[in-house]
């Protein structure tokens, strides 16, 4: 009975591969979102989904392409890896108009 | 533009001591304040928010912060600080963009906690 949940929680790849991160919530929530943290922690806004339509894309290279078949998934596909593409993804999840972010525990991206 | 500011990338306190985080915001509106905790390995988990209404937020294990509009501040305080307290907090701060909200971080302060 996951609140925001990632799948994998640890990914490692070699520079070139296409891979996939899966988020589902089960809250109910019309907004899901995919950040960014760097290896200084730094945690960056990516995308953000309200009802299955993208709302927000924060300048983030094209090779990154979310899908959000419906309301409670959102999905983060990379295309051609690059080694500064290494960070923790986190999906999480909210109500527009109510500030209270779910945060999904992560998944941590190595590229080799 | 909404943004917050955390002063001190390290904080470092005695176990039982006082813990004091800092955070400055800068709004032009009225702003949604947010302090989260991450542990080691883990995802965000949060401790308090402030919206509206009593400028004092009581949060989950012990902490919380006041909102003081004067001093464009939201810091974090916890009485008495306990071995577990040790983890990475973030200020956050909702930030409208074409009409849609998104939570924006500040840099972090890892706090550390010695017996």
């Amino acid at each position: 009975d996951t609140a925001v949940s990632q799948t994998p929680k640890y990914l490692v790849t070699q520079m070139g591969n296409d891979k996939s991160i899966k988020c589902e919530q089960n809250l109910g929530h019309d907004t899901m979102y995919w950040y960014k943290q760097d290896s200084k922690k730094f945690l960056k806004i990516m995308f953000s989904y309200n009802n299955k339509e993208l709302i927000i894309n924060e300048t983030v290279p094209n090779r990154f392409s979310p899908k959000s078949p419906d309301k409670a998934h959102l999905n983060l596909h990379i295309n051609s890896l690059e080694l500064g593409d290494s960070a923790v993804y986190f999906c999480a999840s909210g109500r527009q108009g109510d500030y209270g972010y779910t945060f999904g525990s992560g998944t941590r991206l190595t590229v080799v | 533009a909404q943004s917050v500011t955390q002063l001190g990338s390290h904080v470092s306190v005695s176990e039982g001591a006082l813990v004091l985080l800092r955070c400055n915001y800068s709004s032009s509106v009225p702003p949604y304040l947010f302090w989260y905790v991450q542990y080691p390995n883990q995802g965000l988990q949060l401790l308090l928010k402030y919206t509206t209404g009593a400028t004092l937020v009581k949060g989950i294990n012990g902490f919380e912060a006041e909102f003081k509009k004067s001093e464009t501040s939201f810091h974090l305080t916890k009485p008495s600080a306990h071995m577990s307290d040790a983890a990475e907090y973030f200020c956050a701060v909702i930030k409208v963009n074409s009409g849609y909200s998104t939570l924006t971080f500040g840099k972090g302060t890892m706090l550390l906690v010695s017996p």
